[in-house]
């Protein structure tokens, strides 16, 4: 059964980067996409970008176009989301989730997510 | 466009159904998927590939849909119920996933 825990709570300020891991058990890791899902306090999920670990080909949303990037390191079966240029809009808690990609008939699910981690951006 | 609207809120009395409904066009193409969220906790899959229910997810919790509409259906709705549901799908076109806006469902 995987499983994704990620690494803790981190306070920055803005106009600086941080970088979020999600480490995976169980399963084959370079067998499934990871996406990341943020959201801001009291607000919706918002999806943010996802990798193919065997294809180490990232896609973002372009909201994250140009600020997020999405890497793998199947050694350790870790994904990691890097965000810079940060401000205060972008305290959220942020989620990595295990995303499943099906052909036919065309669906996607996310299970499991990790337990999130809150990114509080203050000066 | 990719996005998926849903109702803010829903009430719903103890024992009683509701459906929750997602609204999009990426939804004639891919499959939805719901997730129900409670406060302080990360999203749970209740319902995949539109009509499918994860093992340990009650049978209470159904799918459905076609065309650009994905319903979830809380049959006998109990107290623990009480959450955020959010539905989810893919824009085809972008690559990218997207998740609805959103519904708070109160159990009264």
């Amino acid at each position: 059964q995987v499983q994704l825990v990620q690494s803790g709570a981190e306070v920055k300020r803005p106009g600086s980067s941080v970088k979020v891991s999600c480490r995976a058990s169980g399963g084959t890791f370079s067998d499934y996409a990871i996406s990341w899902v943020r959201q801001a306090p009291g607000r919706g999920l918002e999806w943010m970008g996802g990798i193919i670990p065997i294809f180490r080909t990232p896609n973002y949303a372009q909201k994250f176009q140009g600020r997020v990037t999405i890497t793998t390191d199947e050694s350790s079966s870790t994904a990691y989301m890097e965000l810079r240029s940060l401000r205060s809009e972008d305290t959220a808690v942020y989620y990595c989730a295990r995303e499943i990609l099906v052909a036919g008939p065309p669906t996607t699910w996310l299970d499991p997510w990790g337990q999130g981690t809150l990114v509080t951006v203050s000066a | 466009s990719s996005e998926l609207t849903q109702d803010p809120a829903v009430s719903v009395a103890l024992g009683q159904t509701v459906r929750i409904t997602c609204q999009g066009d990426s939804l004639r193409s891919y499959y939805a998927s719901w997730y129900q969220q409670k406060p302080g906790q990360a999203p749970v899959l209740v319902i995949y590939s539109k009509t499918n229910r994860p093992s340990g997810i009650p049978d209470r919790f159904s799918g459905s849909g076609s065309g650009n509409t994905a319903s979830l259906t809380i049959t006998g709705a109990q107290a623990e119920d009480e959450a955020d549901y959010y539905c989810h799908s893919r824009d085809n076109s972008a690559n990218h996933s997207v998740f609805g806006t959103g519904t708070k469902v109160t159990v009264l």
